[in-house]
């Protein structure tokens, strides 16, 4: 039982486009969102998080969305640039456990051509 | 300020054998968190401990334990390996217990061979 599913196992964009990357979640619990990003051989690097009292945080190129209503956050960078390019995962975290357990989508990958 | 460290990067046993692989956390963290990652199961959670308690456990068999340390360092140990073992093992640190309010620095990781 995925509570996390990130349906687009893959993305490409052109350089200077903006990319938009989803994530659907089930556990009404969940109330903090947070997309990484993963290079091949690394661990995944911390992005942008949101809390379930907002509905838009931004930083930079970066801006995560989040409709509570449809358990649906998306990921907007703008422009992509060709060092974008990495897996993305969308994780999440909830009032119904204590602590750092967080729960992961399955991630997409991110091509950005130049 | 060191960022996470894993011990070693690789390695490969032979099924039925025991591994440990160890974590230090950032200066100060004391929350350490273990992900497994495979291809077919994505980042899934193993546990978290937290000031030398295991606070949060995931879905995995008694085979995969952990402790940690006074100091924060934690290693996790898995008994008895099976072939469906082999994966990118993670490890994470935060400043306090609360993923809401402190995001979580991964290390490298630790890639498990299983033959």
């Amino acid at each position: 039982d995925q509570q996390v599913k990130q349906n687009s196992p893959s993305l490409s964009v052109q350089e200077g486009r903006i990319s938009i990357l989803n994530c659907d979640y089930t556990n009404s619990m969940f109330d903090y969102f947070l997309w990484y990003k993963k290079y091949p051989a690394e661990g995944p690097t911390f992005l942008i998080s949101i809390s379930s009292i907002k509905d838009k945080n931004e930083d930079g190129r970066f801006t995560v969305f989040l409709n509570k209503s449809a358990k649906h956050l998306s990921l907007h960078i703008v422009p992509s640039q060709p060092g974008d390019s990495a897996v993305y995962f969308c994780a999440a975290s909830g009032e119904d456990n204590a602590g750092n357990m967080l729960t992961f989508g399955g991630g997409t990958r991110l091509m950005v051509k130049p | 300020k060191a960022g996470v460290t894993q011990t070693p990067r690789y390695l490969i046993k032979t099924r039925g054998q025991q591994v440990t692989l160890s974590c230090s956390p950032i200066s100060g963290h004391r929350s350490v968190s273990w992900y497994q990652q495979t291809p077919g199961q994505g980042l899934q959670f193993l546990f978290e401990y937290f000031s030398e308690t295991q606070r949060n456990k995931g879905n995995f068999p008694g085979r995969f334990s952990g402790r940690q340390f006074s100091n924060s360092r934690s290693e996790m140990n898995v008994s008895t390996l099976e072939l469906g073992d082999s994966a990118l093992y993670l490890c994470a640190s935060s400043l306090q217990g609360l993923a809401g309010v402190n995001e979580q620095f991964f290390g490298p990781g630790t890639r498990l061979t299983v033959l």
